[in-house]
């Protein structure tokens, strides 16, 4: 199997500070990971692409400054909300792949809400 | 600019019947298709996925149908059942030979299918 869990599941916090969300492949190596993003009832939106010892790659219109990625290891990838706003409250979902399938792996997923 | 969208924004099915879901996808690169459940409060759970080198693909009671001519993916559940009740995304990949990377899915709107008993 492919097995990545995401941690935590849902977390509130305070307007200003930073949240850690961790995304990890438990039964594989994963050299990529991915960040998304989802508001109710819409589709998932993809904020950045992380890679194994290398600088994440954020697309247009997501704010490294702000969502910052971390992948050290081929089992960790972190995303950190710094200041949060309650602009920020979303739903974020990691995925990762497994060499030589093409598939997405998924985590649960983790419900931010900012006060 | 070029993406997936689906049809149907929500389906409502009667407990035992068939399902189809539909997805329409602009761009003529994508090489790669996959079908994604997403229950309440939780991450996206494959179901199926076809190749743009096939028109059709069989799993346990789903089928996905490619329509290359016309961009159209579709999804058919089999006897449709309570637990089938989610949204439903497909997703393309263009593949690595048009800029692509693996994994690198573009997720259409999803369709929310709601089973009653």
């Amino acid at each position: 199997g492919a097995v990545v869990s995401q941690h935590p599941s849902w977390v509130i916090c305070k307007s200003g500070t930073s949240v850690k969300i961790e995304c990890r492949s438990l039964d594989f190596q994963a050299t990529t990971m991915f960040w998304y993003r989802q508001f109710p009832k819409q589709s998932l939106m993809l904020m950045a692409t992380s890679n194994e010892g290398s600088k994440a790659t954020y697309e247009q219109g997501v704010e490294k400054d702000k969502f910052l990625i971390n992948h050290a290891s081929l089992t960790l990838s972190t995303l950190t909300v710094t200041s949060a706003h309650p602009e920020d409250s979303s739903f974020y979902i990691c995925s990762a792949t497994k060499q030589g399938i093409e598939k997405l792996f998924f985590g649960s997923g983790t419900q931010l809400s900012v006060l | 600019g070029e993406s997936v969208g689906l049809h149907l924004p929500t389906l409502s099915v009667q407990e035992g019947d068939n399902s189809i879901i539909n997805c329409a996808y602009s761009n003529s690169a994508s090489d790669y298709f996959i079908w994604y459940k997403q229950e309440s409060g939780k991450g996206p759970q494959f179901i199926i996925d076809i190749r743009s080198n096939m028109d059709k693909r069989q799993g346990q009671r789903v089928t996905v149908l490619l329509n290359k001519t016309v961009k159209h993916l579709s999804l058919q559940i089999a006897a449709t059942q309570p637990g089938d009740s989610a949204v439903y995304f497909c997703a393309e990949n263009i593949g690595p030979s048009y800029g692509g990377s693996q994994g690198n899915l573009i997720f259409g709107k999803g369709t929310k299918l709601s089973v009653k008993p």
